[in-house]
């Protein structure tokens, strides 16, 4: 099975809230991600999180952790039109390699 | 700072022939790793290397696949003779330190796609 798994689409309109979710089999992750990708660029580091926290906000997102249940959640606040974008998950378990797991991404697209 | 930069940023080839892929990384960034999205598929790792040394090739799919970082700085993938399932978007990118404390920073990648 997958190590990372994410939800493939999420349609909201403009100013709504946008959760999309993210769920991962490995308990030692020590950090968890999400990039950002817009058409034609590359990934952009959104934010990051520690797996001995549980939420962590920043402006308009807010991360959520459940480490028991393995689930990783980012929340847009007020989402604009520019949000649209694929949205990765990624966990670097600290295993010596500094390499990153990521799932499919989450194709975000916002509507006015 | 410039950030990541790979060329080309798109490549058509035809099953069989070669390809070369570069990548600048973040000048003074000891470790360049490659990445690639097969299409609908995960971002999976292919190899790190730390200066000229590969650290870890453990996500290189086959022997087709040859990587080098001759002198610490730029980067080449070579896929050599490429095949239909080797198309996707082939991603780089650079750290200073080898910590994931903030990740890394990716270039915007070269699409590459094999007819």
């Amino acid at each position: 099975g997958e190590d990372v798994e994410q939800s493939l689409f999420l349609s909201v309109r403009e100013g709504d809230s946008s959760v999309i979710n993210c769920t991962y089999t490995d308990s030692s992750s020590t950090y968890l991600y999400w990039y950002k990708q817009e058409p034609g660029a590359g990934l952009q580091l959104l934010t990051y999180i520690f797996s001995n926290m549980d939420m962590k906000q920043d402006q308009r997102l807010t991360v959520l952790l459940n480490k028991k249940d393995k689930h990783l959640s980012l929340r847009i606040a007020d989402t604009q039109t520019g949000d649209s974008a694929i949205y990765f998950c990624a966990e670097y378990m600290n295993s010596g390699y500094s390499t990153l797991t990521f799932g499919k991404g989450t194709m975000l697209l916002v509507s006015p | 700072e410039a950030g990541v930069t790979q060329f080309p940023s798109h490549s058509v080839i035809e099953k069989g022939q070669t390809v070369t892929l570069r990548c600048d990384p973040i000048s003074g960034h000891d470790n360049l790793y490659w990445y690639r999205r097969v299409m609908g598929k995960e971002i999976k790792f292919l190899l790190h290397f730390v200066k000229e040394s590969k650290q870890d090739e453990s996500g290189m799919p086959n022997n087709r696949f040859l990587a080098e970082r001759t002198g610490g700085t730029y980067s080449t993938l070579k896929v050599q003779p490429a095949e239909l399932e080797d198309s996707g978007v082939y991603f780089c990118a650079s750290s200073q330190e080898d910590t994931m404390l903030y990740g890394y920073t990716f270039g915007s990648g070269t699409r590459l796609t094999v007819v």
